[in-house]
């Protein structure tokens, strides 16, 4: 089993509409939890991060938290073009000078 | 601008050859990290230093060998390079202690080194 698991895609959403990523992590002691947008040839860019249970809702971007259930998932409301890129879920163990780990990501894009 | 940088941002090379990376930050930052991105845009954490000590060394070869000179800097330097060794090697920093405009935990990345090994 990966220790961080997204499917791959690539993911379809229409302009407007709302895209869903998820993300499942297999280390339950796990307490980080980041969500980073790549573009095509760019560096990754870290966009959202959580720590509790619950949502957390920043612009655009809500990205949800269910340590029991081992889930995380990041929701984009009314989707952009510019939206467009591999989203690529984080984990880390604890605070300080612990290792990320990274799924594969997930190619999101947005149809005009 | 405040950043972090690495050179080169493209390397090709023969196999067998020895090459080096540079990443600077300049963020105030006491973190520093070393990633291998692979052609399926796996990323994941080769080398991590905190003020200028070995924290987290990942079952990587011993051909890879990073250097931290001070706590702004880390460079990586490759020896007898092989086909396998190409990917995009990314340069990350971040900062384990709050203050004004410090953000703990979050990792901040440099453009990127395309290594291509012929």
């Amino acid at each position: 089993q990966k220790e961080v698991e997204q499917n791959s895609g690539p993911l379809s959403v229409p302009e407007g509409a709302i895209a869903s990523l998820n993300c499942t992590y297999s280390d339950r002691v796990s307490q980080s939890f980041f969500w980073y947008r790549q573009y095509s040839g760019k560096s990754p860019e870290l966009i959202m991060s959580i720590y509790s249970n619950g949502d957390k809702e920043d612009g655009r971007f809500t990205a949800q938290l269910n340590k029991a259930s081992q889930y995380v998932s990041l929701l984009i409301r009314d989707s952009q073009p510019s939206d467009s890129a591999t989203y690529l879920c984080a984990v880390k163990r604890a605070f300080g000078n612990e290792k990320l780990t990274f799924g594969t990501g997930t190619r999101l894009t947005i149809i005009p | 601008d405040t950043a972090v940088s690495q050179t080169p941002k493209y390397l090709v090379t023969q196999m067998g050859n020895d090459k080096s990376i540079k990443c600077e930050q300049n963020l105030g930052h006491d973190t520093m990290y070393w990633y291998k991105q692979d052609s399926k845009k796996f990323l994941k954490i080769m080398f991590s230093y905190n003020n200028k000590e070995l924290i987290i060394n990942e079952t990587v070869p011993n051909r890879f060998s990073p250097k931290s000179p001070d706590k702004a800097h880390l460079n990586l330097h490759i020896n007898s390079l092989e086909l396998g060794d190409s990917a995009v090697y990314f340069c990350a920093s971040s900062v384990q202690t709050r203050g004004p405009g410090l953000f703990p935990d979050t990792q901040y990345f440099g453009p990127g080194t395309r290594l291509t090994v012929l």
